[in-house]
């Protein structure tokens, strides 16, 4: 167990629905990422937020849009959805300072099926 | 160019040696990570290296770093059945973000 919480674990929705992705962290973790994994794209790095504030933006749709909340956890919104937006969302945590590495530890991820 | 380059699939028998590469282009990669997804399951964290070191070995698992070459490499000693597993490298650039870029994996079959 890494200790970062994803829910739902599942999520069929249909075209053009909006969904929310939750994730908390691992205590004491103040970076959240958020990735996407598909079949096509392979694993891809979409949004980081440290401590509430957005620190790094990778290939995220506009269609899609994150925040992380005082109390650290983070939601990932997904809006309009499309078929190809069928994939599995990782949240990820770390505690990263800024200075060197820290290791990112991933939750089990949400699969997100539109239909 | 961030790409990370891996083989996708490998095929051992059990208690042998696996040995899986991969190339990344940014040489000014920090520290690069292994990590290990089973079936329907997260990403597992297995080990990492920072980019001024060679090798890093952790009970079964070696790590060989080749910075010339931008190569990297995961070896597993006697490798099981439960090592069967999609593994992928990933690459951290000390830029303004922390994120990680990823290989496509790499899909170890371990055959009792």
């Amino acid at each position: 167990d890494s200790g970062v919480t994803q829910t739902p674990k599942h999520l069929i929705t249909a075209t053009g629905q909006r969904v929310t992705l939750r994730c908390s962290p691992r205590s004491g973790d103040l970076s959240v990422y958020w990735y996407q994994q598909s079949l096509d794209q392979g694993l891809q790095f979409l949004i980081q937020y440290y401590n509430g504030e957005e620190r790094a933006k990778g290939n995220i749709l506009e269609r899609f849009s994150a925040q992380q909340f005082p109390d650290l956890h983070s939601e990932l919104n997904l809006s309009s959805l499309e078929l190809g937006d069928s994939a599995l969302y990782f949240c990820a945590s770390s505690a990263w300072s800024g200075a060197g590495s820290t290791e990112a530890f991933f939750g089990q991820g949400t699969r997100l099926t539109v239909v | 160019g961030e790409d990370v380059e891996q083989s996708l699939f490998l095929s051992v028998r059990e208690g042998d040696s696996s040995v899986i590469n991969c190339t990344y282009t940014d040489s000014s990669s920090t520290y690069l990570y292994w990590y290990k997804q089973e079936p329907g399951a997260g990403l597992q964290l297995l080990t990492y290296i920072f980019s001024n070191m060679d090798m890093k070995q952790d009970q079964r698992l070696t790590v060989l770093l080749n910075k010339k070459d931008k190569h990297l490499s995961l070896r597993i000693a006697d490798t099981q059945t439960g090592d069967s597993a999609i593994y992928f490298c990933a690459q951290k650039i000390d830029n303004a973000g922390n994120m990680l870029t990823f290989g496509g994996g790499t899909r170890l079959m371990v055959k009792p």
